[in-house]
């Protein structure tokens, strides 16, 4: 099946810096890559439609400022969240569409922002 | 905009017992809907979906869903549940025409005891 991986699985990082995470599509290709947010004991909260060689498309709420995306390539998308605050703290999840309307996830990433 | 309500928030079982999980969604077009499965520690993975057709849809793991239209339903059995279910369950939905976006259900923690 399609693997969606993400890179690093955690990061602990300073409030005020910023952080970038990778979400990689490793057998196929992928022109749209999704990011959500999941909170503890919570569902998991669109952030944004990232399309390749395209602007992100950003979900209400989501400030597209703080939370860069960029998908250069058919394989890699990446958010950078910068000036992390503690509220930033969560858990970022990607997904790649594969098909249709199918979806594969990546692991996810622990942010903690101190 | 859509959203999906699941009822059960955490459900705990018995090895062998019968597993029925609510997923209710709101939106009067078409959707389409899956059913998502986090095992603790994994991402997330794709258990069955239903696009189309025969609305009794079968899934990995011995899982099924039947969508009943007229409800806004999308219920989640098993006949006899295995201590290796143990997880958390999400519903979610895409609407047509909706750019593949997902909207998830607030899940549903499973534990079967042995």
């Amino acid at each position: 099946g399609a693997v969606v991986s993400q890179h690093p699985s955690w990061v602990i990082c300073k409030s005020g810096t910023s952080v970038k995470i990778e979400c990689r599509s490793l057998d196929f290709q992928a022109t749209t890559m999704f990011w959500y947010r999941q909170f503890p004991k919570k569902s998991l909260m669109l952030m944004a439609t990232s399309n390749e060689g395209s602007k992100a498309t950003y979900e209400q709420g989501v400030e597209k400022d703080k939370f860069l995306i960029n998908h250069a390539s058919l394989t890699l998308s990446t958010l950078t969240v910068t000036s992390a605050h503690p509220e930033d703290s969560s858990f970022y999840i990607c997904s790649a569409r594969v098909s249709g309307n199918e979806q594969y996830f990546g692991p996810g990433t622990r942010l903690t922002v101190t | 905009a859509q959203s999906v309500s699941q009822h059960n928030h955490h459900v705990i079982l018995s090895e062998a017992a019968s597993l029925e999980l609510g997923c209710n969604y709101s939106y009067g077009g078409t959707v389409n809907l899956f059913w998502y499965v986090q095992y603790p520690g994994q991402h997330l993975q794709l258990l069955l979906k239903y696009f189309s057709g025969d609305p009794l849809v079968k899934g990995i793991k011995g899982f099924e869903a039947e969508f009943i239209k007229s409800k806004f339903s999308f219920n989640l059995r098993k006949p006899s549940v295995q201590w290796s279910d143990t997880a958390e369950y999400f519903c979610a939905v895409t609407i047509t025409g909706g750019g593949n976006k997902l909207t998830f259900g607030t899940g549903t923690q499973l534990k079967v005891e042995l």
